[in-house]
């Protein structure tokens, strides 16, 4: 299965709200999760079965979607958030999408 | 708190074999899937192996079945990868995670194998 995620590139000014997409090539059902990748770092799961966050994350982290079209909103952005954000599926083969880089003003 | 720490990457030529480890703590690792994921330099993931908890059966990318191979040992919570003819596609840091067939839940720091002649 083939991810996409659009923008690949999202430049959005502190306190506001980032959209990202991501879409499959066929429908993973909720089988879908994200992550943030800080330079240096490696990824940390912030949300699974596209719209559970993942322990620790805070509630301005979002995910909604099912079948071919998911996204994930972080509200009140904070230049902590400043990172490269995976979708992933697991309905089969687990694969990743490209990522978007997420800059904060 | 879950800790994964990879270790035994390195320089390797083309062709080459290296084996890489991840010991686990701050869970029951017995009772997890356990996984490794690996990210080319400057590139996306790609989930190359996963293995069931008690070992039983193991999966992998089609990128590396046949020369890669993964395999734990419960007893000493530790995960591993066998990487045999390696190729300089294989470049990349690999991951050790927490999960199989489906998210990773936890991360280790990642082990930078390098295959170049």
């Amino acid at each position: 299965i083939v991810m996409t995620q659009s923008p690949a590139t999202l430049s959005v000014s502190p306190g506001e709200r980032a959209t990202l997409s991501c879409r499959a090539s066929q429908s993973v059902r909720s089988n879908l999760a994200w992550y943030q990748q800080k330079p240096g770092q490696a990824p940390r799961l912030l949300i699974y079965e596209a719209s559970a966050r993942a322990t620790g994350i805070p509630a301005r982290f979002s995910g909604s979607g099912s079948g071919t079209e998911f996204t994930l909103t972080i509200s009140g952005l904070q230049s902590e958030d400043s990172a490269v954000y995976y979708c992933q599926q697991y309905n089969k083969w687990p694969t990743f999408g490209p990522g978007t880089r997420l800059e904060i003003k | 708190q879950v800790q994964l720490v990879e270790s035994g990457g390195g320089l390797v030529k083309p062709r080459g074999s290296l084996r890489l480890s991840c010991v686990a703590s701050g869970f029951s690792f017995r009772n997890y899937y356990m996984s490794w994921i690996r990210q080319a330099p400057g590139k996306g993931l790609e989930w190359v192996s996963y293995i069931t908890s008690l070992g039983e059966t193991k999966y992998y990318a089609d990128s590396v079945k046949g020369r890669f191979t993964i395999s734990r040992d419960n007893a000493k919570n530790s995960l591993y990868l066998q990487m045999n003819d390696l190729r300089v596609d294989d470049t990349g840091v690999y991951y050790c995670a927490r999960g199989g067939d489906d998210y990773g839940d936890s991360w280790g720091q990642g082990t930078l194998v390098t295959v170049s002649s």
